[in-house]
Protein backbone atom coordinates (compact mmCIF):
# COMPACT_ATOMS: atom_id res chain seq x y z
CA UNK A 1 0.00 0.00 0.00
CA UNK A 2 1.04 3.58 -0.08
CA UNK A 3 1.18 5.81 2.71
CA UNK A 4 1.41 9.43 1.54
CA UNK A 5 1.69 12.63 4.22
CA UNK A 6 1.64 16.36 3.26
CA UNK A 7 0.43 19.30 5.77
CA UNK A 8 -3.05 20.15 5.95
CA UNK A 9 -2.87 24.16 5.59
CA UNK A 10 -0.36 26.98 4.85
CA UNK A 11 -1.28 30.48 4.28
CA UNK A 12 0.86 33.22 2.85
CA UNK A 13 0.79 36.96 1.10
CA UNK A 14 0.40 37.68 -2.15
CA UNK A 15 4.18 37.66 -3.91
CA UNK A 16 5.56 35.11 -1.30
CA UNK A 17 6.91 31.83 -1.69
CA UNK A 18 5.39 28.96 -0.43
CA UNK A 19 6.70 25.32 -0.26
CA UNK A 20 4.53 22.39 -0.02
CA UNK A 21 6.35 18.75 1.23
CA UNK A 22 4.97 15.50 0.76
CA UNK A 23 6.44 12.35 2.25
CA UNK A 24 5.58 8.79 0.95
CA UNK A 25 6.41 5.50 1.67
CA UNK A 26 5.28 3.17 -1.45
CA UNK A 27 5.12 -0.78 -1.82
CA UNK A 28 6.31 0.46 -5.83
CA UNK A 29 6.95 3.26 -7.55
CA UNK A 30 6.58 5.20 -10.99
CA UNK A 31 6.28 8.67 -10.42
CA UNK A 32 4.84 11.47 -8.60
CA UNK A 33 2.38 13.72 -9.87
CA UNK A 34 1.20 17.06 -8.49
CA UNK A 35 -2.51 18.16 -8.94
CA UNK A 36 -4.39 21.56 -8.53
CA UNK A 37 -7.78 21.62 -7.01
CA UNK A 38 -9.87 24.90 -6.77
CA UNK A 39 -12.97 24.52 -3.89
CA UNK A 40 -15.74 22.84 -6.28
CA UNK A 41 -13.83 21.55 -9.35
CA UNK A 42 -12.18 18.94 -10.30
CA UNK A 43 -8.34 18.20 -9.61
CA UNK A 44 -6.13 19.70 -12.85
CA UNK A 45 -2.11 18.43 -13.46
CA UNK A 46 0.49 20.75 -12.09
CA UNK A 47 3.57 18.36 -12.60
CA UNK A 48 5.28 15.11 -12.88
CA UNK A 49 8.64 13.67 -11.61
CA UNK A 50 10.05 10.60 -11.98
CA UNK A 51 13.80 11.32 -11.74
CA UNK A 52 15.61 13.04 -8.58
CA UNK A 53 15.82 16.64 -8.86
CA UNK A 54 13.42 19.86 -9.72
CA UNK A 55 11.23 20.39 -12.27
CA UNK A 56 10.44 23.83 -13.01
CA UNK A 57 7.25 25.01 -14.88
CA UNK A 58 6.85 28.85 -14.75
CA UNK A 59 5.97 30.05 -11.51
CA UNK A 60 5.36 26.43 -10.38
CA UNK A 61 8.70 23.86 -9.36
CA UNK A 62 8.70 20.13 -8.04
CA UNK A 63 11.58 18.54 -6.18
CA UNK A 64 11.87 14.79 -6.16
CA UNK A 65 14.22 12.89 -3.83
CA UNK A 66 13.15 9.12 -4.24
CA UNK A 67 15.85 7.83 -1.52
CA UNK A 68 14.08 10.17 0.98
CA UNK A 69 10.64 9.65 -0.03
CA UNK A 70 10.44 13.12 -0.70
CA UNK A 71 9.03 15.78 -2.83
CA UNK A 72 7.99 19.49 -2.45
CA UNK A 73 5.75 22.04 -4.55
CA UNK A 74 7.42 25.49 -4.55
CA UNK A 75 5.18 27.96 -5.76
CA UNK A 76 6.91 31.75 -6.49
CA UNK A 77 5.20 34.92 -6.77
CA UNK A 78 1.93 33.87 -5.39
CA UNK A 79 -1.45 35.29 -6.71
CA UNK A 80 -4.75 34.87 -5.59
CA UNK A 81 -6.14 32.40 -7.63
CA UNK A 82 -3.07 30.25 -6.08
CA UNK A 83 -5.66 29.70 -3.14
CA UNK A 84 -6.54 26.34 -3.80
CA UNK A 85 -5.78 22.63 -2.57
CA UNK A 86 -2.46 20.86 -3.86
CA UNK A 87 -2.13 17.54 -4.35
CA UNK A 88 0.25 15.20 -3.65
CA UNK A 89 -0.01 11.68 -5.48
CA UNK A 90 2.02 8.49 -6.19
CA UNK A 91 2.00 6.11 -9.47
CA UNK A 92 2.31 2.75 -9.03
CA UNK A 93 3.96 -0.07 -10.86
CA UNK A 94 0.27 -0.49 -12.24
CA UNK A 95 -0.33 3.01 -13.21
CA UNK A 96 -2.71 3.55 -10.32
CA UNK A 97 -2.69 6.77 -8.31
CA UNK A 98 -2.64 6.95 -4.58
CA UNK A 99 -3.48 10.28 -3.15
CA UNK A 100 -2.66 12.51 -0.18
CA UNK A 101 -5.08 14.45 1.76
CA UNK A 102 -4.06 17.51 0.19
CA UNK A 103 -2.92 21.03 1.63
CA UNK A 104 -5.14 24.05 1.16
CA UNK A 105 -3.23 27.14 0.55
CA UNK A 106 -4.80 30.52 1.22
CA UNK A 107 -3.28 33.72 -0.32
CA UNK A 108 -3.68 36.68 1.48
CA UNK A 109 -3.44 40.61 0.25
CA UNK B 1 -18.00 15.64 -25.95
CA UNK B 2 -14.97 17.45 -24.92
CA UNK B 3 -12.55 15.66 -22.38
CA UNK B 4 -14.60 13.72 -19.80
CA UNK B 5 -17.90 14.23 -18.54
CA UNK B 6 -20.09 13.10 -15.71
CA UNK B 7 -23.94 12.80 -15.09
CA UNK B 8 -25.36 13.36 -12.60
CA UNK B 9 -23.98 16.84 -11.15
CA UNK B 10 -25.53 16.66 -8.13
CA UNK B 11 -28.27 13.68 -7.00
CA UNK B 12 -29.83 13.27 -3.55
CA UNK B 13 -30.64 9.99 -3.06
CA UNK B 14 -32.85 7.70 -0.27
CA UNK B 15 -30.95 4.98 1.33
CA UNK B 16 -31.56 1.68 0.12
CA UNK B 17 -31.87 3.03 -3.37
CA UNK B 18 -29.64 1.83 -6.61
CA UNK B 19 -27.89 4.03 -8.11
CA UNK B 20 -25.82 4.44 -11.68
CA UNK B 21 -23.43 7.22 -11.88
CA UNK B 22 -22.27 8.01 -15.61
CA UNK B 23 -18.41 8.88 -16.78
CA UNK B 24 -17.99 9.03 -20.53
CA UNK B 25 -14.44 9.80 -22.46
CA UNK B 26 -14.01 10.83 -25.73
CA UNK B 27 -9.68 10.61 -25.55
CA UNK B 28 -10.06 7.01 -26.34
CA UNK B 29 -7.80 6.86 -22.95
CA UNK B 30 -7.25 2.62 -22.23
CA UNK B 31 -7.36 3.75 -18.44
CA UNK B 32 -10.20 4.89 -16.08
CA UNK B 33 -10.89 5.47 -12.74
CA UNK B 34 -13.43 5.86 -9.92
CA UNK B 35 -12.36 7.89 -7.12
CA UNK B 36 -14.58 9.45 -3.70
CA UNK B 37 -13.47 12.67 -2.53
CA UNK B 38 -14.26 13.12 1.58
CA UNK B 39 -12.83 16.04 3.52
CA UNK B 40 -9.45 15.45 5.38
CA UNK B 41 -9.22 12.04 3.52
CA UNK B 42 -8.58 12.94 0.04
CA UNK B 43 -9.24 11.46 -3.00
CA UNK B 44 -9.43 7.07 -2.73
CA UNK B 45 -9.93 4.67 -5.46
CA UNK B 46 -13.17 2.72 -5.48
CA UNK B 47 -12.37 0.63 -9.04
CA UNK B 48 -10.30 1.13 -11.64
CA UNK B 49 -10.24 -0.32 -15.79
CA UNK B 50 -6.88 -0.99 -17.58
CA UNK B 51 -8.50 -1.84 -20.66
CA UNK B 52 -12.29 -2.23 -22.00
CA UNK B 53 -13.37 -5.89 -20.84
CA UNK B 54 -11.27 -5.52 -17.41
CA UNK B 55 -12.03 -4.27 -14.17
CA UNK B 56 -10.04 -4.09 -10.66
CA UNK B 57 -10.64 -3.03 -7.24
CA UNK B 58 -8.97 -0.36 -5.52
CA UNK B 59 -8.65 0.99 -2.15
CA UNK B 60 -12.70 1.54 -1.25
CA UNK B 61 -14.53 -0.92 -3.38
CA UNK B 62 -17.36 -2.37 -1.42
CA UNK B 63 -21.13 -1.50 -2.09
CA UNK B 64 -19.62 -0.49 -5.69
CA UNK B 65 -20.00 -2.26 -8.88
CA UNK B 66 -18.43 -0.68 -11.98
CA UNK B 67 -18.19 -2.27 -15.95
CA UNK B 68 -16.19 -1.18 -18.89
CA UNK B 69 -18.09 -2.64 -21.87
CA UNK B 70 -16.29 -0.18 -24.81
CA UNK B 71 -13.64 2.18 -24.26
CA UNK B 72 -15.13 5.39 -23.67
CA UNK B 73 -17.85 4.54 -20.86
CA UNK B 74 -17.24 3.68 -17.15
CA UNK B 75 -20.33 3.70 -14.90
CA UNK B 76 -20.40 3.52 -11.42
CA UNK B 77 -23.15 1.64 -9.81
CA UNK B 78 -24.50 2.15 -5.98
CA UNK B 79 -26.53 -1.36 -5.45
CA UNK B 80 -28.12 -0.27 -2.14
CA UNK B 81 -27.00 3.17 -1.41
CA UNK B 82 -26.16 4.21 2.38
CA UNK B 83 -25.58 7.52 4.30
CA UNK B 84 -21.62 6.53 4.41
CA UNK B 85 -21.65 6.56 0.37
CA UNK B 86 -22.20 10.30 0.71
CA UNK B 87 -18.94 12.10 -1.50
CA UNK B 88 -18.19 13.99 -4.16
CA UNK B 89 -17.29 11.26 -6.90
CA UNK B 90 -14.88 12.10 -9.87
CA UNK B 91 -14.27 9.90 -12.74
CA UNK B 92 -10.72 10.35 -14.11
CA UNK B 93 -9.19 8.53 -17.66
CA UNK B 94 -5.66 8.35 -18.98
CA UNK B 95 -3.26 6.69 -20.87
CA UNK B 96 -1.72 3.42 -19.51
CA UNK B 97 1.90 4.09 -20.33
CA UNK B 98 5.24 5.49 -18.88
CA UNK B 99 6.14 9.21 -18.29
CA UNK B 100 4.33 11.91 -17.74
CA UNK B 101 0.44 10.46 -18.75
CA UNK B 102 -1.33 12.52 -16.13
CA UNK B 103 -4.85 11.33 -15.21
CA UNK B 104 -7.72 13.56 -16.49
CA UNK B 105 -10.43 14.46 -14.30
CA UNK B 106 -14.29 14.76 -14.88
CA UNK B 107 -16.06 17.45 -12.97
CA UNK B 108 -17.69 15.18 -10.21
CA UNK B 109 -20.95 13.89 -9.14
CA UNK B 110 -22.01 14.92 -5.47
CA UNK B 111 -24.24 12.89 -4.26
CA UNK B 112 -25.93 12.78 -1.05
CA UNK B 113 -27.91 9.52 0.85
CA UNK B 114 -30.33 10.18 3.25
Amino acid sequence: GQNIDQPTEMTATEGAIVQINCTYQTSGFNGLFWYQQHAGEAPTFLSYNVLDGLEEKGRFSSFLSRSKGYSYLLLKELQMKDSASYLCAVRDNDYKLSFGAGTTVTVRA
Amino acid sequence: IAGITQAPTSQILAAGRRMTLRCTQDMRHNAMYWYRQDLGLGLRLIHYSNTAGTTGKGEVPDGYSVSRANTDDFPLTLASAVPSQTSVYFCASSERLAGSNEQFFGPGTRLTVL
